[in-house]
């Protein structure tokens, strides 16, 4: 089954700790994008990768690191310098402009990880 | 900046359409989308249509766009319990870097 996995579900953050939330994706896609998810907030992009071994910061990139070694993963490291990381986090993937797919970028999102502040 | 705004609750009577709206401020806009969020779920893309369509029907779902106004709406017909959700208004456009631009979400109500 092709698809895009977050891990884990839910995530417990102690104070001063990093955590860092994995997303894999199997559908060959050059583009992935982490995003933070608030109540009433929308949908704010942390992070996101046109192609591996190149990211971009997206609105609220502070307190956040990513890598992108890999086509398949994108992880993303909630630093302790974040301050206020409870939320949904949410990362997608999309063929990308690179991959020939023009103006038309579907983005497919995984099932999220609920990050909370013991 | 690129905007793209939609009013944040809608209750809706079972049995009876949903009209949900949206306005973006991208005049170059290629193509816009609507998402389904469940709760604690990821987004699931339920539609898109190209800037130069005026109307796109899949079953119950009726896209409409007015390029002019720039305004988006999706209709639900014979709503369901099962529509119940958020649902994300987001559009793309060249030049963007792959980034889309999402609105804030309208919570869909059903009222028994």
């Amino acid at each position: 089954d092709g698809g895009i996995t977050q891990s884990p579900k839910y995530l417990f953050r102690k104070e001063g700790q990093n955590v860092t939330l994995s997303c894999e994706q199997n559908l060959n896609h050059d583009a992935m994008y982490w995003y933070r998810q608030d109540p009433g907030q929308g949908l704010r992009l942390i992070y996101y990768s046109q192609i591996v071994n190149d990211f971009q910061k997206g609105d609220i990139a502070e307190g956040y690191s990513v890598s992108r070694e890999k086509k398949e993963s994108f992880p993303l490291t909630v630093t302790s310098a974040q301050k206020n990381p409870t939320a949904f986090y949410l990362c997608a993937s999309s063929i990308g402009t690179s991959g020939g797919a023009g103006a038309k970028n579907i983005q497919y999102f995984g099932a999220g990880t609920r990050l909370s502040v013991l | 900046g690129e905007d793209v705004e939609q009013s944040l609750f809608l209750s809706v009577r079972e049995g009876d359409s949903s009209v949900i709206n949206c306005t973006y401020t991208d005049s170059s806009s290629t193509y816009l989308y609507w998402y389904k969020q469940e709760p604690g779920a990821g987004l699931q893309l339920l539609t898109y249509i190209f800037s130069n369509m005026d109307m796109k029907q899949d079953q119950r779902l009726t896209v409409l766009l007015n390029k002019k106004d720039k305004h988006l709406s999706l209709r639900i017909a014979d709503t369901q319990t099962g529509d119940s959700a958020i649902y994300f208004c987001a559009e793309s456009s060249w030049g963007r870097d792959d980034k889309i631009i999402f609105g804030k979400g309208t919570r869909l109500h059903i009222l028994p």
